[in-house]
């Protein structure tokens, strides 16, 4: 079983549909990560967070550090919103351990 | 500062080659991570600077790979004797002590034929 997991693998909505993610760990963290991949490769950090809520934009990430998960929203999603999005979680001195990713798809 | 840089973005390589790869991080960041991405799977940790210690080392990382920050600056990967199960993308990445600020640079893709 990996330590971090992500659900669903694959996701594929409508413009328009509100969009979550899911991460479950089973380590012990300081922090985790939202993080965006394009096609391509390049990876951008959307949200570090250690507790409670964060937005951006029509982001959201929660994270219930005792039930040891968390959650990416995305509201009024957008055929750009389309990549890989993955969890990490910060391990020792910053060290990050990775989901699989959730593949997202929305279409116009 | 323009981020995370890495060099080259693709190689190509015969089976049996060496390759080396660059990554110039942020230069305020003193942290600097190395990862290994195969196809349809999250990053995987490979290695970990702190400045130019080498902190600590994936067992992922056989005895053909080797990485050094020689001046806490820009660090190389190199892998010795490539095998075909070395294709992947190599993700580098720098951060400040308190981690918040973790930057990506775009990868290196390797494919080893």
């Amino acid at each position: 079983k990996n330590e971090v997991e992500q659900s669903p693998q694959n996701l594929t909505a409508q413009e328009g549909e509100f969009i979550t993610i899911n991460c479950s760990y089973s380590v012990g963290i300081s922090a985790l990560h939202w993080l965006q991949q394009h096609p391509g490769g390049g990876i951008v950090s959307l949200f570090m967070l250690s507790s409670g809520k964060k937005k951006h934009g029509r982001l959201i990430a929660t994270i219930n550090i005792q039930e040891k998960h968390s959650s990416l929203h995305i509201t009024a999603s957008h055929p750009r919103d389309s990549a890989v999005y993955i969890c990490a979680v910060i391990q020792g001195a910053q060290k990050l351990v990775f989901g699989q990713g959730t593949r997202l798809t929305i279409n116009p | 500062d323009t981020g995370v840089s890495q060099d080259p973005r693709h190689k190509i390589t015969k089976r049996g080659q060496n390759v080396t790869f660059r990554c110039d991080p942020i230069s305020e960041h003193n942290r600097l991570y190395w990862y290994r991405q195969t196809l349809g799977q999250g990053p995987e940790f490979l290695t970990y600077f702190q400045n130019e210690a080498q902190l600590e080392k994936s067992r992922l990382l056989s005895d053909r790979f080797s990485a050094e920050r020689p001046k806490g600056s820009f660090s190389t990967l190199e892998i010795q004797r490539t095998e075909q199960g070395d294709s992947a993308m190599y993700l580098c990445a720098s951060s400040p002590e308190g981690g918040s600020g973790y930057t990506f640079g775009s990868g290196t893709r390797l494919t080893v034929v």
